[in-house]
């Protein structure tokens, strides 16, 4: 079955340790997402990318990094430089731009 | 920047009742759509409106672009337990390129048996 698969479930970070999530997609899709959800908060951009190899700044993107060097795959750098990384993280794609957005099942990121 | 004002924050209704909630901007979208999320889940598209004015239903949702093209509703109807969830709008205007979708801050249900 097609989907989009986030791993780990839970992460654990410690003070000064940058930390990567993984996002994969058997969709075929060329754009994906990478959204931060805090606690009775609505979803924010942190980045995107429309194709291989180029990705964008979303609204939130100081302390975080990104790759695009696979379309299966948009891996989530949280650098120590996010002095506040705890946050449910979702992976995003789409095959028509953001409209109609399929979502992994998340990512749990908790400081130690 | 644009932002989406979702209400009401939270419900707690009794199964088999009907629930409304609704989501206001002060820009205009092109787009509007509602996704559901599961505790501990992502959210799922339920439904995707696109023109002023269209009234679109999936089962026992019922959603509506509004006319002004700065607002949407989300109606369900007999709800049953399995409708717990938060419930977010989303909007979107293509600008420039623009990639982003505008999301609410969702309306958390809760549905007693």
């Amino acid at each position: 079955d097609g989907g989009i698969t986030q791993s780990p479930k839970y992460l654990f970070r410690k003070e000064g340790q940058n930390v990567t999530l993984s996002c994969e997609q058997n969709l075929n899709h060329d754009a994906m997402y990478w959204y931060r959800q805090d606690p009775g908060q609505g979803l924010r951009l942190i980045y995107y990318s429309q194709i291989v190899n180029d990705f964008q700044k979303g609204d939130i993107a100081e302390g975080y990094s990104v790759s695009r060097e696979k379309k299966e795959s948009f891996p989530l750098t949280v650098t120590s430089a996010q002095k506040n990384p705890t946050a449910f993280y979702l992976c995003a794609s789409s095959s028509s731009g953001p409209e109609k957005l399929f979502f992994g099942s998340g990512t749990q990121l908790s400081v130690l | 920047g644009q932002q989406l004002n979702q209400s009401p924050q939270s419900m707690f209704i009794q199964e088999g009742e009907d629930v409304s909630m609704n989501c206001t901007s002060s820009s205009i979208f092109n787009t509007w759509l509602w996704y559901k999320q599961d505790p501990g889940e992502g959210p799922v598209l339920l439904i995707a409106l696109y023109k002023a004015g269209e009234l679109t239903s999936n089962g026992r949702l019922t959603a509506q672009f509004g006319i002004t093209r700065k607002d949407s509703f989300l109606n369900i109807s007999a709800s049953i337990p399995s409708d717990v969830g938060i419930y977010f709008c989303a909007g979107h205007t293509p600008r420039g390129g623009s990639e982003k979708l505008v999301f609410g801050k969702g309306t958390k249900l809760t549905v007693n048996p």
